[in-house]
């Protein structure tokens, strides 16, 4: 079975800093996708970035981008010029290729971003 | 324009009542859709998915139970409530494989 682990509950950054969050994950599979997901306090689920496993190149979105590390199965996000805006709940989840695709997601990490 | 419709957005139910929970989705066809629970301070678990019209598959053993009667609705349903099913659910849906998963808005259930 699949795990995903977030190993910081709570982190704060300054804003215009930038903020490293961790996930690491267990799978046996070799094709997948790797996701990080916002919930601000609406609750609302809102897609930051994706992952392709089978891309080597990182996954960039404005200033959120991933350090995709397949074999140390490692994906973390990296917020640049933090906004107070992306304060919220930050999930990164996983999904096996093919199928379902179903999601397993891991406890989430609580970010604040501070003024 | 996709989008996914869930209510209500709040709820509160007494032990032992029966609970339906509506999810519709817009703009796609034959999506793939998800029930997830997520209990307070936790990430999301999912209870149930689907992946056609009539055809649902359950992830954990529970009191609750998951219908597709057309192919853009997915319904969440209980016949009895129990204090444990108190949390916040989440719909989603998905259409080509590789895509992510795109939530509605949630149901906050909580049981008296």
């Amino acid at each position: 079975a699949q795990t995903v682990t977030q190993s910081q509950p709570e982190m704060s950054v300054q804003e215009a800093e930038t903020v490293t969050l961790s996930c690491t994950y267990d799978t046996s599979e070799n094709n997948y996708y790797l996701f990080w997901y916002k919930q601000p306090p609406s609750r609302q689920m809102i897609l930051v970035i994706r992952q392709e496993a089978y891309k080597q190149q990182n996954a960039t979105e404005n200033r959120f981008s991933v350090n995709f590390q397949k074999a140390a199965k490692s994906f973390s996000l990296k917020i640049s010029d933090s906004q107070l805006g992306d304060t919220a709940m930050y999930f990164c989840a996983f999904s096996p290729q093919g199928g379902s695709e179903k999601l397993v997601f891991g406890k989430g990490t609580k970010l604040t971003v501070n003024p | 324009s996709q989008t996914i419709h869930q209510w209500p957005a709040t709820l509160v139910q007494p032990v032992g009542s029966p609970l339906s929970l509506e999810c519709t989705v817009e703009g796609t066809s034959n999506p793939n859709l998800y029930w997830y629970r997520q209990a307070a301070g936790r990430g999301l678990q999912l209870l149930f998915y689907s992946v056609g019209i009539g055809q649902i598959s359950s992830e954990v053993p529970q009191n609750l139970s998951a219908s597709r009667p057309q192919d853009r609705q997915f319904i969440l349903s209980s016949k009895k409530l129990l204090l444990s099913d108190s949390g916040f659910y989440l719909c989603a849906w998905r259409d080509y494989a590789g895509q992510p998963q795109h939530f509605g808005d949630g149901t906050r259930l909580s049981i008296l």
